[in-house]
């Protein structure tokens, strides 16, 4: 049964220490995304990745946060130095882009972990 | 940029009623695709259902079925026969047609489902 892993499940840590969540994404899956989920601001995208390559991280706070895909298998999502409002889940999700038709696989949906819940005392 | 809204912060129903969770979205696109995701107190995000513009028909899934209209930028899902489990978070997203890239979301619908 295929499924994005994330780990931690939950992390607990205090302000100024530095936080690295980990994904792996689904065999085959050359798109890999990270969201952030607050009560406050919903459902943000942090960064996506195509074939490892970052796309877009224009939703992540440079100083801080840093995104990287080491190798098709794992993607890392690292904060430092963390503060209490990084608190949140944070989603990794991956999907297959391709030049698919519109019934092929291009349609493909994205297929989301069970995300990392980050509190930062 | 694309935008969608979810209107309804909260919708409850009684067990084995009908319910329907309203979204709309703003677009210059003509092909993209729409979906409804479903997130239980797990925290799990679940596809529900999805559409593809280009498509006319409504896309259908067991109890679950949306109304698409394009022109009016709006894609409501209907839940059927609602069960105890239906219960959680909904969010409705929008992507563009290119492969691979981002969904946007909505704010999201909490159902509550009361026996």
């Amino acid at each position: 049964d295929a499924r994005v892993t994330q780990t931690p499940r939950d992390k607990v840590t205090e302000m100024g220490q530095e936080v690295t969540m980990r994904c792996q994404p689904i065999l085959g899956h050359n798109t890999v995304f990270w969201y952030r989920q607050t009560m406050m601001q919903g459902l943000e995208l942090l960064a996506y990745f195509r074939n490892r390559a970052p796309l877009d991280d224009s939703g992540m706070p440079k100083d801080r946060f840093s995104a990287e895909m080491p190798d098709a298998t794992l993607a890392t999502l690292k904060i430092q130095p963390s503060e209490p409002r990084d608190s949140a889940v944070y989603f990794c999700a991956s999907g297959l882009a391709s030049k698919g038709t519109r019934e092929g696989p291009g349609t493909g949906e994205l297929f989301f972990g069970e995300g990392s819940r980050l509190t930062v005392l | 940029a694309q935008t969608v809204t979810q209107s309804q912060p909260e919708m409850s129903v009684q067990e084995a009623e009908t319910v329907t969770l309203s979204c709309t979205y703003d677009t210059s696109e003509s092909d993209y695709y729409l979906f409804w995701y479903k997130q239980p107190p797990s925290r799990q995000m679940i596809l529900v259902i999805r559409q593809e513009a280009y498509k006319q028909q409504n896309a259908t899934e067991n109890r679950f079925s949306v109304n698409f209209q394009k022109a009016a930028k709006s894609f409501s899902l209907k839940i059927s026969d609602s069960q105890l489990g239906d219960a959680a978070m909904y969010f409705c997203a929008y992507r563009r047609e290119t492969s691979g890239s981002r969904l946007t979301f909505g704010e999201g619908t909490q159902l509550t489902v009361n026996p």
